[in-house]
């Protein structure tokens, strides 16, 4: 099975700053990561496919990039509704496996 | 789009089991493969299974495999989950998600899009 070790785990940062989210996976996994947001009580919410391509309608504060065994996720610049919380996937082979999550709060 | 709707998930006592359906609408559910996903109480997640669009090619995680099943009714638009000999550790929400993809020069990358809202299982005696 491929690992996927994603840290921060947790993030406290404010309105506005960048932040960066990364996603190591314990083999090369191409380009085959994907990131997901998870607000409380819903269900993720596709971002970025493919390592670095924008989902539709997701905001181009959101981006993407890495392949082979790192990646990170980057929100330029942190809005209100980006707190949550985070996943990268590999669906590169099976089990299609998740990182652990990263939750992003308010400081 | 598309939208997801899960149902089914109750409280079931270990040893028992539970079937739970997916609904979906607004997309051509027959030519879309699927998957099921699980959430357990403030944690991760957990692929479960996936099912090609045909149910041809079946593939299961190692935790459910032997216990699980997953089928599905193109008439009816609907995936299911059938689950045997529940344990305790099998408290989650359950989620449904579509096989998304994107093919060029014979690869393709695949991810979920979109998610069904969820339905909640609780194993407990």
């Amino acid at each position: 099975d491929i690992q996927m070790t994603q840290s921060p785990s947790s993030l406290s940062a404010s309105v506005g700053d960048r932040v960066t989210i990364t996603c190591r996976t314990s083999q090369s996994i191409n380009n085959f990561l994907n990131w997901y947001q998870q607000k409380p009580t819903k269900a993720p919410k596709l971002l970025i496919y493919a390592a670095s391509s924008l989902q539709s309608g997701v905001p181009s504060r959101f981006s993407g990039s890495g392949s082979g065994t790192y990646f990170t996720l980057t929100i330029s610049s942190l809005q209100p509704e980006d707190f949550a919380a985070y996943f990268c996937q590999q669906t590169y082979s099976t089990p299609y496996t998740f990182g652990q999550g990263t939750k992003l709060d308010i400081k | 789009e598309g939208q997801l709707v899960e149902s089914g998930g109750d409280l079931v006592q270990p040893g028992g089991s539970l079937r739970l359906s997916c609904v979906a609408s607004g997309f051509t559910f027959s030519s879309y493969s699927m998957n099921w996903v699980r959430q357990a109480p403030g944690q991760g997640l957990e692929w479960l299974s996936y099912i090609s669009s045909s149910s041809s090619d079946i593939y299961y995680a190692d935790s459910v495999k032997g216990r699980f099943t997953v089928s599905r009714d193109n008439v009816k638009h609907s995936l299911y989950l059938q689950m045997n000999s529940l344990r305790v550790e099998d408290t989650a929400v359950y989620y449904c998600a579509r096989w998304g993809g994107l093919c060029s020069g014979g690869t393709c990358k695949n991810w979920f899009d979109p998610w069904g809202q969820g339905t909640l299982v609780s194993v407990s005696s």
